[in-house]
């Protein structure tokens, strides 16, 4: 079965280090989401792509969170400086989706980030 | 914020026996999807029903949607202990393509 590759599964740093996390979306897929998912906020939606374009990254600190789709096998989250309220899991989800479309999002695994 | 509202938040039973997990929404919406989520791994889907649907069935998997009360219902029957997960109910609004997830209910399945 295809699946949502994301690296690393795990990442603990310090608080003010780059961290960047990777996504490889099943191939075929047109859409990339990037989500957080804590405890108290439950899941957010960050950013996605269609077709490599961002579509809407509303959910992202500006500051210090980017997200870019350098090639149709690769997209990737980057925080720069990190700060301990970062700490979750941050989970790639890809899909062949449209407007109003009615198809499933493919979850990876996540990874799960600590910052100290 | 949260588009879904998920009730109960957990859920304790017995395997054999079924589990009822409902879901309540505020917008307009294009389907509604209900997801999995083991503990430690990603979201895995399990069903979708379109706004013009009532009633859908997968194997032990009932969903039903009532677009008038904006809510719907999942229902697991003959539950076993492998279901114990969560499951959170997700969107799709008339007017986009993103998912907006409920909080989420814990089930357990106790042996």
């Amino acid at each position: 079965d295809a699946r949502v590759t994301q690296t690393p599964r795990h990442k603990v740093t310090e608080m003010g280090q780059e961290v960047t996390m990777r996504c490889q979306p099943i191939l075929g897929h047109n859409t990339v989401f990037w989500y957080r998912q804590t405890m108290m906020q439950g899941l957010e939606l960050l950013a996605y792509f269609r077709n490599r374009a961002p579509l809407d990254d509303s959910g992202m600190p500006k500051d210090r969170f980017s997200a870019e789709m350098p090639d149709a096998t690769l997209a990737t989250l980057k925080i720069q400086p990190s700060e301990p309220r970062d700490s979750a899991v941050y989970f790639c989800a890809s899909g062949l989706l449209w407007t109003g479309g009615s198809q499933p999002q493919h979850f990876g695994d996540g990874t799960r980030l600590s910052i100290l | 914020s949260q588009q879904g509202e998920e009730d109960p938040q957990a859920l304790s039973i017995q395997e054999g026996e079924n589990a009822t997990m409902n879901c309540s929404y505020k917008t307009s919406i294009n389907n509604l999807q209900w997801y999995r989520q083991n503990s430690g791994r990603g979201l895995v889907h399990l069903i979708l029903i379109r706004s013009n649907e009532r009633e859908k069935h997968s194997g032990r998997l009932r969903v039903t949607l009532d677009t008038s009360k904006k809510s719907s219902s999942l229902l697991i029957t003959a539950s076993r202990a492998a279901d114990t997960a969560s499951y959170f109910c997700a969107t799709v609004a008339t007017s986009g393509s993103r998912l907006t997830f409920g909080e989420g209910t814990q089930l357990t399945v106790n042996p």
